[in-house]
């Protein structure tokens, strides 16, 4: 199936763990991107990659750190993760960087830092 | 900096009512709007978009048109179903802001048979 896809799916991890999230698109599309929907279902954009170079690095603790190997790969790296870190993050596509694409989503991570 | 303000949730409506959700952005240069859905338990799927001023996206029987004299993006839906219970999300893109796309803070809509 062509789609955006992530894992794991769902990650419970004591605080202080180090942990990664991969995401993989097979659509072809040039730009890739994390949110973050925290519990009250609010969507913030963490960053973005167009062709493996980083178009967007919102204000997020120097702990996440994103890496491209390739154009359909985006990968969240979190080192001494933190209770306020559980949430549900979401990798996304979009075929370009023009305003009037829209986006192609994964169906999360829930992550869980106990 | 960019913003999308849509109505607080929950919306409970019965089947076969009529829908609205209430939409308006601020953004410094000339958005694109969208307007995604969130299944339970799922990531979002883009359900609509409007790329200019006056266009009216429209799919599922869902509609919304761009007023930018009101800078609204409100979604319509004459007749729902129970399948349309979800989470529903509007957002923009804008260019001036690096294409991001900025979201409200999601509105939940509960239909009961």
């Amino acid at each position: 199936d062509t789609a955006v896809s992530q894992t794991p799916k769902y990650l419970v991890t004591q605080m202080g763990n180090d942990k990664s999230i991969k995401c993989e698109q097979n659509l072809g599309h040039d730009t890739m991107y994390w949110y973050k929907q925290d519990s009250k279902k609010f969507l913030k954009i963490m960053f973005s990659y167009n062709n493996k170079e980083l178009i967007i690095n919102e204000t997020v603790p120097n702990r996440f750190s994103p890496k491209s190997p390739d154009k359909a790969h985006l990968n969240l790296h979190i080192n001494s993760l933190e209770l306020g870190d559980s949430a549900v993050y979401f990798c996304a596509s979009s075929r370009g960087v023009g305003q009037g694409e829209g986006y192609t989503f994964g169906s999360g991570t829930r992550l869980t830092v106990v | 900096g960019d913003s999308v303000t849509q109505m607080e949730g929950p919306v409970t409506l019965s089947e076969e009512a009529f829908l609205t959700i209430n939409c308006t952005y601020t953004a410094t240069g000339y958005p694109s709007l969208f307007w995604y859905v969130q299944y339970p338990g799922e990531g979002l799927q883009l359900l609509l978009k409007a790329t200019k001023a006056d266009d009216k996206g429209s799919n599922k029987g869902f509609e919304a048109t761009y007023r930018k004299e009101t800078t609204s993006f409100h979604l319509e839906k004459g007749s729902v179903q129970v399948s349309d219970s979800a989470v529903y999300f509007c957002a923009l893109s804008d260019r001036a802001a690096g294409n991001k796309l900025t979201f409200g803070g999601g509105t939940r809509v509960l239909v009961k048979p």
